[in-house]
Parts: structure tokens; sequence; C-alpha cells
């Protein structure tokens, strides 16, 4: 069965530091997709980044970087600098193409806490 | 173009009452998913439909079922609440041109069992 694991539940920074977000995940399946999600305040789920399992190269998007190694299951994620505004609960989920339809297994979530 | 919308936003019942939330996907998307959050368990998914079909389900008792309709807009339904049914239920869209497309998801609707 699907699993992630986001060992860190909560961080804290302080404002223009950086912090990285561990996700480890366990599949069975050979073709699979990792997302990150925010979850400000607010409660919506806001869609950061998607990334399918033959596809191993790290992006960057702004101040936000992620690291997929297939090697150690992880799909780690960087806020470089980091702003007051980002906030949130980070959560990374994951799908399975045997899967029937679509259906994210999410982690426990990280909550991010960036101090002015 | 609109985001997922859902309503009502906020939701206060009585344990032994049945609630229905509504879920409107973003136009174009045929897919909806829905998710149920709690402190304790985190994020679940609790079922998915796909032209008024539900082709997934997780694992929830079946006081918890749903429907999708024609123009892709879905439902869910909660019978006899429990006071652990107290959740935030989000709901997600998804183009469904396969498995495994990116959901967006909508604010969610915060429900109390009192």
């Amino acid at each position: 069965a699907q699993k992630v694991t986001q060992a860190q539940t909560e961080i804290s920074v302080v404002e223009k530091e950086d912090v990285t977000l561990d996700c480890v995940y366990e599949t069975r399946d050979t073709t699979y997709y990792l997302f990150w999600y925010k979850q400000p305040p607010s409660g919506e789920l806001v869609f950061l980044i998607r990334r399918n399992s033959f596809d191993e190269q790290n992006e960057i998007s702004g101040r936000y970087s992620w690291n997929f190694q297939k090697s150690t299951s992880s799909f780690n994620f960087t806020i470089t600098a980091s702003q007051v505004v980002d906030s949130a609960v980070y959560f990374c989920a994951l799908s399975e193409r045997a899967a029937a339809g679509n259906k994210l297994t999410f982690g426990g979530g990280t909550r991010v806490l960036v101090k002015p | 173009k609109a985001g997922v919308t859902q309503t009502p936003r906020y939701l206060i019942k009585t344990r032994g009452q049945q609630v229905t939330l509504s879920c409107s996907p973003i136009s174009g998307h045929r897919s909806v998913s829905w998710y149920q959050q709690t402190p304790g368990q985190g994020l679940q998914f609790l079922f998915e439909y796909f032209s008024e079909t539900q082709r997934n389900k997780g694992n929830f008792p079946g006081r918890f079922s749903g429907r999708q309709f024609s123009n892709s807009r879905s439902e869910m339904n909660v019978s006899t609440l429990e006071l652990g049914d107290s959740a935030l239920y989000l709901c997600a869209s998804s183009l469904a041109t396969s498995t495994s497309d990116t959901q967006y998801f909508g604010p969610g609707t915060r429900l109390t069992v009192l």
C-alpha cells in the first residue's frame, strides 16, 4: 500500500532563512506521481508542483525548489529566503497510476512558521 | 476561470442528523474527489466521481455517500452524524484526461457535529 511520511511536524524560521521540508514515500507501483500542496490558514489546498516517477530532474520555481530522488524515495521541498507569507502547512502527496481513478495519499503535513 | 466552489462553507449539526455538502468543479473538469481532514487522521480520501460514476472509494463507512450530476457538480452526504465526523471536507476537481491528473481544491466545508 502507498504511504507518505513527512517526519517534520513543525518548522519555525526567521524571515530570509531557507527551509527544507522532507517527504519520503512508499509505493509498489512503477509509475506514480508526487505532489506538493500548500494550505494557508484559510484552509484551501493550493497546488504547487507535480512530478512523475520518470522525471528525476530537480525543479526551481522562483524561491521554491524541489529535489526528487528515486533511490531514496524522497521528494524534498526547499523555500529559499523565506517570507512571512510562506507560513502555512505544506503537504506532500502520492498518486499511483495503477489505482483506479484519482486518489491522493497525503503525508501528515509540515507546519512552517516564518517569523518577521 | 473560476476555481472549485463548495457550499456551505460552515455547517453545525447535531448527532444523528444528516448533511449534504455541494461541490462545483472548475469548468471543463470531469472528475470530482472528496477528502476529509481532521487533526487526528489528517487528509483522507473519501471517494472520486467521474462521468456520474464512483470510480474509487476510500475506507469510510457506508454513512458517507456521494453522487455526481451530468454537469459534473457533486454532492456528498453523511447520514447519522457522529461527533467524529466533525472535520474540514475538501472537494477537488481535475480534467481526468488520465488517472493521476492534478487535483485542484476548493475552500472546504467545515462541519461541526454537536
